[in-house]
C-alpha cells in the first residue's frame, strides 16, 4: 500500500507565476489535509477536504490560494501569482476517517521556492 | 482556538541518555494528542499518540504522559540512539468542529554518538 504521494517534490517559480501542488492520498483514504511549514516552525493548517467538498478552509489565505479534491484524481493546492513569502514546504496528509482520533499520514512534501 | 506550546526548541543529548519534550495546550476540549517525528527532507511520521482518557502510554523506548488537569503532555525517549535525531512535533486535537490538530513549533533532538 503506497503512502501519500506528493509531486513535485521541489518547485521553483518566479514571482507572479502559478504553483500547482498535487497530493494523492493513501488508498482508501477520503480525507485530505494541506499544511504549510516555514523554516523552524510547526505545521500550519490550511485546508481540509473530502472528495468534491471543502470541509474547513479556515487556514487558507483569502486570496490567491485555492484547493480542490475532485472525484477522480489527486487533490490540488493552487497558488496564483506567487510571492516570495509563499516559499515554504507544503505537506499533504490523508486519513481514512475524519473525527477526533483520526491518524493523519503525511506525504514527503513539496518545497516551493519563489524567486 | 487551540494554542500549543512546545519546549525545548532544541535538545542535545548523548547516546544512551533520556530525552524529554514537553507541550502545553490551552483548549480543555482537546482529547487527542499525537506526536510526530520529522527527519530531514521528509514528511512527519506519527510515532505515538494518546487519548484524553489515558494518562500514560508506552511503546518500547517511547512513552507519552498526559496531565489533563494541568493541560500538558510529554514525550519521553529512553536509551536514545543517533537515529532518534530528528524534529519532533506535538499536536492537540479538540473534539468538535472539524478535528484539525494544532501543532507545536517542534523540538530539534540531536543525539551525539
Amino acid at each position: 500500500n503506497a503512502g501519500v504521494m506528493q509531486n513535485p517534490r521541489h518547485l521553483v517559480r518566479r514571482r507572479g507565476q502559478e504553483a500547482r501542488l498535487r497530493c494523492s492520498p493513501m488508498k482508501g483514504h477520503s480525507h485530505v489535509y494541506w499544511y504549510r511549514q516555514l523554516p523552524e516552525e510547526g505545521l500550519k493548517f490550511m485546508v481540509y477536504l473530502q472528495k468534491e467538498n471543502i470541509i474547513d478552509e479556515s487556514g487558507m489565505p483569502k486570496e490567491r490560494f485555492s484547493a480542490e479534491f475532485p472525484k477522480e484524481g489527486p487533490s490540488i493546492l493552487r497558488i496564483q501569482q506567487v510571492v516570495r513569502g509563499d516559499s515554504a514546504a507544503y505537506f499533504c496528509a490523508s486519513s481514512p476517517l475524519g473525527g477526533s482520533y483520526n491518524e493523519q499520514f503525511f506525504g514527503p512534501g513539496t518545497r516551493l521556492t519563489v524567486l | 482556538g487551540e494554542n500549543v506550546e512546545q519546549h525545548p526548541s532544541t535538545l542535545s543529548v548523548q547516546e544512551g541518555d533520556s530525552a524529554v519534550i514537553k507541550c502545553t495546550y490551552s483548549d480543555s476540549a482537546s482529547n487527542y494528542f499525537p506526536w510526530y517525528k520529522q527527519e530531514l527532507g521528509k514528511g512527519p511520521q506519527l510515532i505515538i499518540d494518546i487519548r484524553s482518557n489515558v494518562g500514560e502510554k508506552k511503546d518500547q523506548r517511547i512513552a507519552v504522559t498526559l496531565n489533563k488537569t494541568a493541560k500538558h503532555f510529554s514525550l519521553h525517549i529512553t536509551e536514545t540512539q543517533p537515529e532518534d535525531s530528528a524534529v519532533y512535533f506535538c499536536a492537540a486535537t479538540a473534539s468538535g468542529g472539524s478535528y484539525i490538530p494544532t501543532f507545536g513549533r517542534g523540538t530539534s533532538l540531536i543525539v551525539h554518538p
